[in-house]
């Protein structure tokens, strides 16, 4: 465990569905990540917030929109996906400007 | 802009052999970091290397970085099946990790 924790670990979603991603950290750290990691893929980072702030938001379409509640918490709100946006979406932590906890991850699936 | 490349992509070995993975930039790095992703789970911190020419290991895995800070490399001795995996070396810019390919390795028993 890094603890970093993700909830669901799997999401099967039709287009029109709205549901969110949860990632909490338990150590602590003063910023957050969301990444995208498509098959065959680099990494995609889509969100930074830090100190609750969002400080990145890497041209990441409006049908995914990130909230940071508190230092601890991270959410992916998404809504009208496409089935391209199937992918395993990770959170990290990490106290910058050191390295960074992986959450397990969230399997989404878009029908 | 900079970049940084990883080789190779892809590495098949025989359990008991060497491997070796490289990282090369087009600038100067500040600091790069490694992390290894097994198959079905998430990238884990190995390690970071910031001095240059300096050397690190971590018991079977060795990992220098260049006198230029332009490249990095792990060298993992006598492979084993848990080695498996996906080994990346995203280097910091702006305070973001930028993650390439990275090396898959795959270990025959």
């Amino acid at each position: 465990e890094t603890g970093v924790t993700q909830t669901p670990r799997h999401l099967v979603m039709g287009m029109t569905n709205k549901k969110s991603l949860k990632c909490e950290q338990h150590l602590g750290h003063n910023a957050m990540y969301w990444y995208k990691q498509s098959a065959k893929k680099p990494l995609e980072l889509m969100f930074v917030y830090s100190l609750e702030e969002r400080v990145e938001n890497n041209s990441v379409p409006s049908r995914f929109s990130p909230e940071c509640p508190n230092s601890s918490h991270l959410f992916l709100h998404l809504h009208t996906l496409q089935p391209e946006d199937s992918a395993l979406y990770l959170c990290a932590s990490s106290q910058e400007p050191n390295e960074q906890f992986f959450g397990p991850g969230t399997r989404l699936t878009v029908l | 802009g900079q970049q940084v490349m990883q080789i190779p992509q892809y590495q098949h070995v025989q359990e008991g052999e060497d491997f070796t993975t490289y990282c090369n930039s087009s600038t100067t790095l500040s600091n790069i970091q490694w992390y290894k992703q097994r198959p079905g789970g998430h990238p884990v911190f190995l390690i970071q290397l910031v001095k240059s020419g300096e050397v690190k290991k971590q018991k079977r895995l060795t990992f220098q970085f260049g006198e230029a800070k332009k490249n990095s490399s792990l060298h993992i001795t006598a492979t084993q099946t848990t080695d498996v995996g996906t080994y990346f070396c995203p280097y910091n810019q702006g305070g973001k990790l930028i993650f390439g390919q990275g090396t898959e390795l795959s270990v025959k028993p």
